[in-house]
């Protein structure tokens, strides 16, 4: 079964760092790319950036860019959304999903992790 | 960046057929694709590039693209389709509507 497992639930402090993490299987990881897609609390999804596991080559939003960092583990079929100091507002839902495109991306999301909550609070 | 809008809500009666807009500046030009978030749920894929069905979506799903309107149609609608949906396409970033939140009557 083709699926995406995210990592469990977060509380942190402001300030204090965090990875998350997205493991695949049932396809080949290398060769497709992974997106992570927020969702604040009762808002809607947002794009945040994009992951190519055989080279990592990464493609951030421009609201994004700065603040997080997308990164892989082919050795272990893993993508990770990353954060050096987190803030309140970065409290929301994080989700990862497979680019359908196999080598490019641009295509819909076909799979999707069962998401990342994260709080931020102090 | 460029901006999809969708409309708050669409409220139908069961067995209706629910149409949910998604407007964008030459959105007939982009290939669009459509998901269905379920309370508590991740979202899922139910049509891409406009207008194909991923293996396991009823055929009640469909999508059609122009001009500055693409639309998803939900017919015969049950109550199981509550649900908020949205668009999405590719321009120079990856561009997700507001989302569109489905009542069934």
């Amino acid at each position: 079964e083709v699926q995406l497992v995210q990592s469990g639930a977060e509380v942190k402090k402001p300030g204090e760092s965090l990875r998350i993490s997205c493991k695949a299987s049932g396809y080949s990881f290398s060769t497709s790319w992974i997106a992570w897609v927020r969702q604040m609390p009762g808002k809607g999804l947002e794009w945040m950036g994009i992951i190519y596991p055989s080279d990592s080559d990464i493609r951030y939003s421009p609201s994004i860019q700065g603040q997080v960092r997308l990164s892989v583990d082919e050795s272990v079929d893993t993508a990770y959304l990353q954060w050096t100091s987190l803030r309140a507002s970065d409290t929301g839902m994080y989700y990862c999903a497979r680019d359908i495109s196999s080598g490019y991306y641009g295509g819909p999301f076909d799979i999707w992790g069962q998401g990342t909550m994260v709080i931020v609070s102090s | 960046s460029y901006v999809l809008t969708q409309p708050p809500s669409v409220s139908v009666a069961p067995g209706q057929t629910a149409n949910i807009t998604c407007g964008g500046d030459n959105i007939g030009s982009k290939s669009v694709h459509w998901y269905q978030q379920k309370p508590g749920q991740a979202p899922i894929l139910v049509v891409f590039g406009d207008s194909d069905r991923p293996s396991g979506i009823p055929e009640r799903f469909s999508g059609s693209n122009s001009g500055n309107t693409a639309t998803l149609s939900i017919s015969r609608v049950e109550a199981g389709d509550v649900a908020d949906y949205y668009c999405q396409v590719w321009e120079s970033s990856c561009e997700f509507g507001g989302g569109t939140k489905l009542t069934v009557l």
